[in-house]
């Protein structure tokens, strides 16, 4: 069965403190591996897609990496305005269809 | 620019009644997709079109239908509302290639009581 499983579940930081959201991922064939951030009450915003193992993306503060099994997003000194929940999703390689995680929720303290 | 916009924003349904939500785009995408979203389950797909005239199941159809009749358009059917179709409803489009992000819309939050 295709799965896609964030960890954690919610990360909280000190402005500053840099770390890295999970995304492992078990699908029959990967087309692509999407990183969105959603702030509440609003829909997704895209970040980044990763097509193959090995290939990395960056914007701002933010980092995506991908690997045959799993897809890392490090942040780099987070700032309160980085706090969200970061979805990341997979597109099927037998069809269009897409798989979300349930998501990182991420606060950055002042 | 609009982007993607959805109709209506916030609806109160009785179990059994029907409704349809409305999804449009200004960005010429041929891909639209609807999702839902509930606690702790994420985004999961309900049905995507590749292009007008068009539609496929994704993951969590049942219980839902849906049509594309223009490009810029795309709607969203619940026939006979139940509680559990309570949800947030999201809207995307993107470009015809597979690869390509999708632009979401606001959502839509739907309680069936």
């Amino acid at each position: 069965e295709d799965q896609v499983t964030q960890s954690p579940e919610a990360l909280r930081l000190q402005e500053g403190e840099s770390s890295s959201l999970n995304c492992s991922y078990t699908v029959s064939g990967l087309r692509g591996l999407f990183w969105y951030r959603q702030d509440p009450g609003k829909g997704p915003e895209f970040l980044f897609t990763l097509y193959s193992a090995g290939e990395e993306k960056e914007k701002e503060r933010l980092k995506a990496t991908l690997t045959k099994k799993e897809s890392f997003l490090h942040i780099t000194a987070p700032k309160p305005e980085d706090s969200a929940t970061y979805l990341c999703a997979v597109r099927l390689r037998n069809n269009n269809d897409m798989r979300f995680g349930a998501g990182t929720r991420l606060t950055v303290k002042p | 620019n609009a982007g993607v916009t959805q109709t209506p924003k916030f609806r109160v349904l009785k179990t059994g009644q029907s409704m349809t939500l409305l999804c449009a785009q200004d960005m010429n995408h041929e891909y639209m997709y609807w999702y839902r979203q509930d606690p702790g389950m994420g985004l999961r797909l309900i049905h995507y079109s590749v292009g007008e005239g068009t539609t496929a199941k994704g993951e969590v159809p049942d219980g839902y239908n849906v049509s594309r009749l223009k490009k810029q358009n795309f709607l969203l059917g619940l026939e006979s509302a139940a509680p559990s179709q309570t949800s947030v409803y999201f809207c995307a489009s993107s470009y015809s290639r597979p690869s390509n992000e999708q632009f979401f819309g606001p959502g839509t939050r739907l309680t069936v009581l």
